[in-house]
């Protein structure tokens, strides 16, 4: 069974300010798999990255992914006060076929 | 434009049974896969199963095999949630989501259906 680890669980910014948030894979990823997402409180979750690096329609330019295998990240080049959230990543395809990290939280520092 | 609308919020005792529903439109729903997520009370994301309506193939993850059951109803655009008997455990959002733009991944997601367990 994959497991996805996120770190940090909490990260602590100011506006403007760039945030790297990383995902751990316990066993290979395809790249074409790896997304992320972005919950605000009493939200859903929001697609902002597929196939580990390309932006969800809408999606401004500040969020890029990158990585391979079982190493990914999420970067958010300078913070906006909305960026302030949750983050998780998740895969598909390993046992179980989906799969979530525990979240990032981004909080204001 | 795509939406998944879901069920309103539900109050259960144990023991009760229960299904929500989560309606699509703005897509062909029969031709794309729609799956549950459990959150839990300031937790986080749990991927449940999920169902192609076209011709009901369900999968399960397996740590709710068993605990809950998904289906469909292609004539209404309709995906369900449901169990035979609700635990307080089972307090908790439950989100319908479906990969409709790209593949193995949840583009467009439900408002929500928080359902309370609670004697």
């Amino acid at each position: 069974e994959i497991v996805l680890t996120q770190s940090p669980g909490t990260l602590s910014l100011s506006p403007g300010e760039r945030a790297t948030l990383s995902c751990r894979a316990s066993q290979s990823v395809s790249s074409s798999y790896l997304a992320w997402y972005q919950q605000k409180p009493g939200l859903a979750p929001r697609l902002l990255i597929y196939g580990s690096s390309s932006r969800a329609t809408g999606i401004p330019d500040r969020f890029s992914g990158s990585g391979s295998g079982t190493d990914f990240t999420l970067t958010i080049s300078r913070l906006e006060p909305e960026d302030f959230a949750v983050y998780f990543c998740q895969q598909f395809g390993s046992s179980p076929l989906y799969t979530f990290g525990q979240g990032t939280k981004l909080e204001i520092k | 434009e795509v939406q998944l609308v879901q069920s309103g919020a539900e109050v259960k005792k144990p023991g009760e049974s229960l299904k929500i529903s989560c309606k699509g439109s703005g897509y062909s729903f029969t031709n794309y896969w729609i799956g549950w997520v459990r959150q839990m009370p300031g937790k986080g994301l749990e991927w449940m199963g999920i169902i192609y309506p076209g011709d009901s193939d369900t999968r399960y993850s397996p740590s709710f095999q068993g605990q809950v059951t998904i289906s469909a109803d292609k004539s209404i655009s309709t995906a369900y949630l449901q169990w035979s008997s609700l635990k307080a455990s089972d307090t908790a959002m439950y989100y319908c989501a479906s990969h409709i733009a790209v593949a193995g991944t949840f583009d467009y997601w439900g408002q929500g259906t928080l359902v309370t367990v609670s004697s």
